[in-house]
């Protein structure tokens, strides 16, 4: 079992739509969790980060968080053809440290 | 203010060539992380630094690397003896806090390894 799990899609969504990103991770320390995008041939960008269980929102971004489930998701509204990316989902903290442990990413493509 | 940056941005090496990367972390940062990058796939850690201090390099794949920030600020990440395996983009990140925290990357070097 992957530390990170992440569908690698690609996801196709239409654009308007809502995307849904979703990760798995299997440490139960895990304290921290980041959402990155990654255009082609650049570097990750942080888009989002969420310590606590529930909802963050920011503009037209929401990370959630289940620790009883190891589960993070990020969903997107108002999906933009700009959105197209890599997103990658990454666990840190308990016996990962201060290291980031990434997921492998979910392709997101949007249609216009 | 200025983003991590990261030098060269390419790099070619014959196999067996020494090759040495530079990052300059956002100032003030005290964290410093490298992470290499297959494509494909997710960065994976290789060794992080607080301050000067190396406090974890268990990811480092083999005795040919070698990570230093002699002075708090620029690290360098030195590969010797490079092979066709080591060729991948090399990402340095930087965060404020002792903890790590938010983790912000550089633009990256691309290494390849002919």
């Amino acid at each position: 079992q992957k530390e990170v799990e992440q569908n690698s899609g690609p996801l196709s969504v239409p654009e308007g739509a809502i995307a849904s990103l979703n990760c798995t991770y299997s440490d139960r320390g895990s304290q921290s969790f980041f959402w990155y995008r990654q255009y082609s041939g650049k570097s990750p960008e942080l888009i989002m980060s969420i310590y606590s269980n529930g909802d963050k929102e920011d503009g037209r971004f929401t990370a959630q968080l289940n620790k009883a489930s190891q589960y993070v998701s990020l969903l997107i509204r108002d999906s933009q053809p700009s959105d197209s990316a890599t997103y990658l989902c990454a666990v840190k903290g308990g016996e990962y440290g201060n290291k980031l442990v990434f997921g492998a990413g979910t392709i997101l493509r949007v249609k216009s | 203010g200025a983003g991590v940056s990261q030098s060269p941005r390419y790099k070619v090496a014959k196999r067996g060539q020494d090759v040495a990367l530079r990052c300059d972390p956002i100032s003030g940062h005290v964290s410093l992380f490298w992470y290499q990058q297959a494509l494909g796939q997710g960065p994976e850690f290789l060794t992080y630094f607080q301050n000067e201090a190396q406090l974890d390099k268990s990811g480092l794949p083999s005795d040919r690397f070698f990570a230093e920030r002699p002075e708090g600020s620029v690290s360098t990440l030195k590969i010797q003896r490079t092979q066709q395996e080591d060729s991948a983009v090399y990402l340095c990140a930087s965060s404020w806090g002792l903890g790590g925290d938010e983790q912000y990357f550089g633009p990256g070097t691309r290494l390849t390894v002919t």
